[in-house]
Parts: C-alpha cells; structure tokens; sequence
C-alpha cells in the first residue's frame, strides 16, 4: 500500500509558464511534508517544506500548498524555467523520526524553452 | 558544509556475493538514513543509524545490515546479493532523528547485480 502517491509520471509545461506538481498522502500521522528535485546520477536535493500546520510555503519561485482535509499537496514554480527539468518527489515525515521518509515515485518536468 | 559523499560511484556484483557502501555524513549529523531507489521508483527506506546503533528499519530482509562510525561515516552492507538489489542506494544525514529533516542526501551508488 503506496502511502505518498504521484499520479502524474510526467509532466511538460513552456518556459515562462507555471508548473504544477501534485501529490497525494494517505497516512495523517504525517505533520512535515517536503519537494525534493533530482537530476540523474545525483541524489535528491531538497527544495521547500512545509510543516501540517500550515496551508501553504513560500520560497522564491517554489510555492508549496497542503490541503489536509483532502490530504493533498502541490508545488507550484513560478515561471517555470528549462534549468527546472528534472524529477521532483513528494515526500512525508513523521517528525518523531524525521530520518525516515516516505517518498512518492517521482514526477519528471520537462521545460520547453 | 562538508556536505554528504557516497562511495563507490558504480559497482558491478553477481548474485549471491556481499557488497559493502559507504557514506560520508555532513559535518555535525550524528544521524544517518539510507535509502534504496530502484528504477522509476521513489527512494525506499532501509533503515536509520543514530548514536552507532540501528533506530528505525524499513521493510528489508536482515541481509541488509549497517554500521555507523563515531567519525560521521557509515557503511551499507548487503550480504547474498539478488538481482533485485539492482538500485541507486542513497544515504542522508540529519541532526538527529528528532530533529533536521533530510535536506542533505549523497549522490548515490549505483550498484548492478548480474
């Protein structure tokens, strides 16, 4: 049982234009969210958090929404730039073991200049 | 920021030998998570070492096992290697397992079973 889904495998959105990455979560006990962004042959880097006390995230371009209720999250990038293209994870914590994370199965942006 | 290193960079096994992986951790985290990302997956966890000891474990068999050094370096091992242990194997460092989320993950080893 996936706890942290991405339902979109991919994605493709125009330079300039805003990308929107979803991401469902099915365990509540989960109270800190974050967005990672991966290039091959690197590992994950980290991009925006957001703890379950808040709705929403803001840093630079990246804006992070949490909807609880519909335990639902979204990045949002703002323009989107062609250095965006990569593969970004969702990924859930409990803070009482911030070490273990679960993670989506990725959405890979593409961004056409 | 020393940052976190991985190494070997690419290792080739045949099924059934052990493999021993090795990670670096950021200066000051005295937590280390390893993760086990196969093809088109997100990365899974194996389990967490704090203080030298194993706290917290993923839903791995025991032939995946792990040492943590009080010089911030760690080691991945996995004994009776099989073809499906084919993955990018990913470690991160935080403070502790309280506290620091997992911003800083190392590059990865990509490890092949034949």
């Amino acid at each position: 049982d996936q706890q942290v889904k991405q339902n979109s495998p991919s994605l493709s959105v125009q330079e300039g234009r805003i990308s929107i990455l979803n991401c469902d979560y099915t365990n509540s006990m989960f109270d800190y969210f974050l967005w990672y962004k991966k290039y091959p042959a690197e590992g994950p880097t980290f991009l925006i958090s957001i703890s379950s006390i808040k709705d929403k995230n803001e840093d630079g371009r990246f804006t992070v929404f949490l909807n609880k209720s519909a335990k639902h999250l979204s990045l949002h990038i703002v323009p989107s730039q062609p250095g965006d293209s990569a593969v970004y994870f969702c990924a859930a914590n409990s803070l009482s073991n911030a070490g273990k994370s679960t993670f989506g199965d990725g959405t890979t942006l593409t961004v056409k200049p | 920021e020393t940052g976190v290193t991985q190494s070997p960079t690419h290792l080739i096994k045949t099924r059934g030998q052990q493999v021993t992986l090795r990670c670096s951790s950021q200066s000051g985290h005295n937590t280390v998570s390893w993760y086990q990302q196969a093809l088109g997956q997100g990365p899974q966890f194996i389990f967490q070492y704090y203080r030298e000891e194993e706290n917290g474990r993923g839903n791995f068999p025991p032939r995946f096992s792990g040492l943590q050094f009080p010089n911030y370096s760690s080691e991945l091992n996995v004994n009776a290697l099989e073809l499906d242990d084919s993955a990018l194997y990913l470690c991160a460092s935080s403070q502790t397992p309280g506290q620091g989320l997992l911003k800083f993950f190392g590059p990865g080893t990509r490890l092949t079973v034949l």
